[in-house]
This record gives structure tokens, sequence and C-alpha cells, in this order.
């Protein structure tokens, strides 16, 4: 069965960092290009970054580029987004998700809440 | 960077029929994917590929293009479609990803 577990979540300060970490089991991790998307409270869904498979491509939403480093270490089957800088406006649940060859995310993790406030 | 437009909010009766539209100027030219939200939940893929249904997926899902609109299709609508639902596509490079902003189906 394919899982993915988000965990990193907590409450921060403005101008703070955390890092996230996304475990995935139940597949072969080097093969899937990987996401992060994030849900304000109430709102919508928001694309974040995508890293390829062996991690050397990596792009960013602009609202957080320069913030924002997505990371992967294949051999622990693991997802990273390293956020830093943080502001009130990236208060969100993020969840990371597998992309299937053009096909959209196939599986999603089940989010994990990031709160910046002071 | 550009947009997906998606009404707000479509309310249709039990049994009949949900159309949600999305609208893109690089819909002609990249795949659409749906994406139905429940309140609390993680998304789950509906359509892929613009017409596409994951395994699993009811019949009565299916998604249609006509140049920079797709279309979901929910035919039959019964209570348990009542969510949020996501239309999603990528630039022409298939670099940055989008999200419509999201429609609130209601079943009355």
């Amino acid at each position: 069965e394919v899982q993915l577990v988000e965990s990193g979540g907590g409450l921060v300060q403005p101008g703070g960092s955390l890092r996230l970490s996304c475990v995935a089991s139940g597949f072969t991790f080097n093969t899937y290009w990987m996401h992060w998307v994030r849900q304000a409270p109430g709102k919508g869904l928001v694309w974040v970054s995508r890293i390829n498979r062996d991690g050397s491509t990596t792009t960013y939403a602009d609202s957080v580029k320069g913030r924002f480093t997505i990371s992967r270490d294949n051999a622990k089957n693991t997802l990273y987004l390293q956020m830093n800088s943080l502001r009130a406006e990236d208060t969100a649940v993020y969840y990371c998700a597998r992309e299937r060859d053009y096909s959209g995310y196939d599986h999603w993790g089940q989010g994990t809440l990031v709160t910046v406030s002071s | 960077s550009y947009e997906l437009t998606q009404p707000p909010s479509v309310s249709v009766s039990p049994g009949q029929t949900a159309r949600i539209t999305c609208s893109g100027d690089v819909l002609p030219r990249q795949y659409s994917y749906w994406y139905q939200q429940k309140s609390g939940q993680a998304p789950v893929l509906v359509i892929y590929k613009d017409s596409e249904r994951p395994s699993g997926i009811p019949e009565r899902f299916s998604g249609s293009t006509s140049g920079t609109t797709v279309t979901l299709t929910i035919s039959g609508v019964q209570a348990e479609d009542e969510a949020d639902y996501y239309c999603q596509s990528a630039d022409s490079s298939a670099t940055y990803w989008v999200f419509g902003g999201g429609t609130k189906l209601t079943v009355l």
C-alpha cells in the first residue's frame, strides 16, 4: 500500500524556519517526481514546489522562491521542504504528493499544519 | 505565471448532472487534472489527462475539453459527491504547476 506521511509542522515565529519531512512507503520512491502543495485555512490548494527523481531538478512557486528548498533522500525514501524566513501568509496545511508521469497526483499525504505567528 | 479560473460554487439536486468548468490559456497545450477534496481530508484525483478516470473512481465522473476550457461532469450526483473540486494544470514546459481556485459542489 502506498503511503506518504508528513511531519515537522508546528508553530513558528515570523522569520523563523522549519523543515518538513514526508516519508514514503509501498512504492519505489526514486522513480517518481514529488511535489509539495499547501492549503491555507479555509482556502484553496496552492502548488509550492516540485523535485525530479534524483533531486537534480527543482522548481518553486514565485511566492516561496528563495525562501524554501525542496530536497529528497532516496536512500531514506524521504522528501523534505526546508522553509526559511517564514511569514504569516505561509500558514497552511502542507501536503506532499506523488506525481504519476503526466497523470497528476495519484497519492497524497495527510498533511502537516504550519502556523506562523508571534 | 498563469491562472486557472473556476466558478466558486455549483449546486445541484441528487440525481442531476453537475458541470464544473475550468478556464485557462494553457489548457489547449497541457493536460488538466481534477481533484475532489472532502472536508478535513486530503484531495483525491478523480480525472487525469483531461478525461481519464483513475481506478476506483465511479463512472459518473468524466472530463472533457474544448479550447481553453475543461469541464468536470458528474452524472447522477449523489450526496457523497458534495465536496470541493479543483482543476490543475502546468505551464507550457510542465515546470510550474497551478490549481484553480476551487469549486464547492453542494448537493441540495
